[in-house]
């Protein structure tokens, strides 16, 4: 592994059903993030984790979990999808949170709720 | 208001142009300044961070004005690989990174 992954790259699920997308980083970053991404509203933050152990609520958390067990893992639940969580998910990383850090980005996820 | 505006374009010009975006934030207490690319279907990558006295890296340069609250990017002798969506993005506070919605550049021959 080298830098983010991401699984699966896409998906169609329906309605009702749970989906958890899958991070891991190689990099040792502290800090790591999950965003959606929808046309005309660019990236907005859902869910993020400064250090394992700790989690936190972004713009957009309603409807979507998290869990930080580990430095490597970041998984992102939907318990019950929506067809509104249709979009492209990314998951990020950085040494440290917030300021004045990089963010390194996985390739996404593709989900599509029908 | 959206917290981070930008030009959504698209800026359609040919190779050897100077182009510029602009991007404009809400939030006056706002503390680090990004431009990420975006490539079509492709994940965002950080192409350089805004700093308070500008920056420049190679043909990009990058500015901030936190009395009008914006920053700018600069590309000079546009490249066709330079088309892409650039993204601004303010870190308001800690971990809220805001991202705008992007701005898109095609260069053609």
């Amino acid at each position: 592994i080298a830098g983010i992954t991401q699984a699966p790259t896409s998906q169609i699920l329906a309605a009702g059903r749970r989906m958890t997308l899958r991070c891991t980083q190689d990099m040792r970053h502290n800090a790591m993030y999950w965003y959606r991404q929808d046309l005309g509203l660019g990236l907005r933050l859902i869910h993020y984790s400064n250090t394992a152990g700790t989690t936190g609520k972004g713009e957009v958390p309603d409807g979507y979990s998290v869990s930080r067990a580990n430095t490597d893992d970041f998984p992102l639940t939907l318990a019950s999808a929506v067809p509104s969580q249709t979009s492209v998910y990314f998951c990020a990383s950085s040494l440290g949170g917030g300021a004045p850090y990089e963010q390194y980005f996985g390739p996404g996820t593709r989900l599509t709720v029908t | 208001r959206k917290e981070v505006e930008q030009d959504p374009g698209p800026f359609n010009v040919p190779e050897g142009a100077t182009v510029a975006f602009n991007c404009t934030y809400s939030n006056s207490a706002s503390q680090s300044f990004f431009w990420y690319r975006q490539d079509c279907r492709k994940e965002p990558k950080l192409l350089m961070s805004v700093y308070s006295s500008g920056n420049e890296d190679g043909r990009f340069t990058a500015q901030l004005n936190r009395a009008s609250q914006y920053i700018s990017l600069l590309i000079r002798d546009s490249k066709l690989s330079d088309s892409a969506t650039y993204l601004c993005v303010v870190n308001m506070n800690n971990n809220d990174m805001r991202f705008g919605a992007g701005t898109r550049l095609t260069v053609k021959p």
